[in-house]
């Protein structure tokens, strides 16, 4: 069975930092290309970047909201996924999601930002 | 960056009747393999999203056969033949030809 469980969620203040976790299992996790898509309370879904598999290059794409201070890390030893979050801003308050935007989502960890 | 706009944003349906959501993109989504990377996704309820249709018209292992995609370029369509109470939900397009991007999503809630 395929699992995704995110965490590492909390409250921060504006500009502070915060890391998030997935892990990963069922599935040949180094093959994947992996996504982090956020939704804000009572609104829509929005992707927030991408990680290649190793095969593939494992590099990194993001929406431009979050570029330049989100940064997407995996770990293909441990089956991990990561998302950095740095430098965050009010509007950055969300479930975020581990996924592989086919039939494998995670439940989502909450980022509140507030001072 | 390619906008997804979605209408109805919220549309009350009886059951048993049918259903058709419309997502047109800023931008075609053909892309030059010969694949249109637009999907359908149902977030039921208090649950993470799952995925219905992929590559336009494609159903998701295991999504009933009322459920069906169609379109091309920039103008795609999710329609329900018969809706059941079990659909209630929000539907939301994303493309995959340029990153990826959602559509504002649509709720439907049934009457």
């Amino acid at each position: 069975e395929v699992q995704l469980v995110e965490s590492g969620g909390g409250l921060v203040k504006p500009g502070g930092s915060l890391r998030l976790s997935c892990a990963a299992s069922g599935f040949t996790f180094t093959n994947a290309w992996m996504n982090w898509v956020r939704q804000a309370p009572g609104r829509g879904l929005e992707w927030v970047g991408r990680i290649r598999s190793k095969t593939d290059g494992g590099t990194t794409d993001y929406a431009a909201p979050v570029k330049g201070r989100f940064t997407i890390l995996r770990d293909d030893s441990n089956n991990m996924l990561y998302l950095q979050l740095n430098s965050l801003k009010t509007e950055d308050t969300a479930l975020y999601y581990c996924t592989n935007l086919g039939r494998d989502w995670g439940q989502g960890t909450l980022v509140t930002v507030s001072s | 960056d390619v906008v997804m706009t979605q209408t109805p944003l919220s549309l009350s349906v009886t059951p048993g009747q049918p259903a058709s959501i419309s997502c047109k993109s800023s931008q075609s989504l053909p892309h030059s393999d010969g694949k249109t990377y637009l999907y359908w996704y149902l977030q039921k309820p208090g649950q993470s999203p799952q995925l219905l249709i992929y590559e336009v018209s494609n159903r998701f292992s295991g999504v009933p056969d009322r459920f069906s995609g169609s379109g091309s370029g920039t103008d795609f369509t999710l329609k329900i033949s018969r809706v059941e109470a079990e659909d209630v939900g929000v539907y939301y397009c994303m493309q995959s030809i340029q990153l990826h991007s959602f559509g504002q999503g649509t709720k439907l809630e049934i009457k």
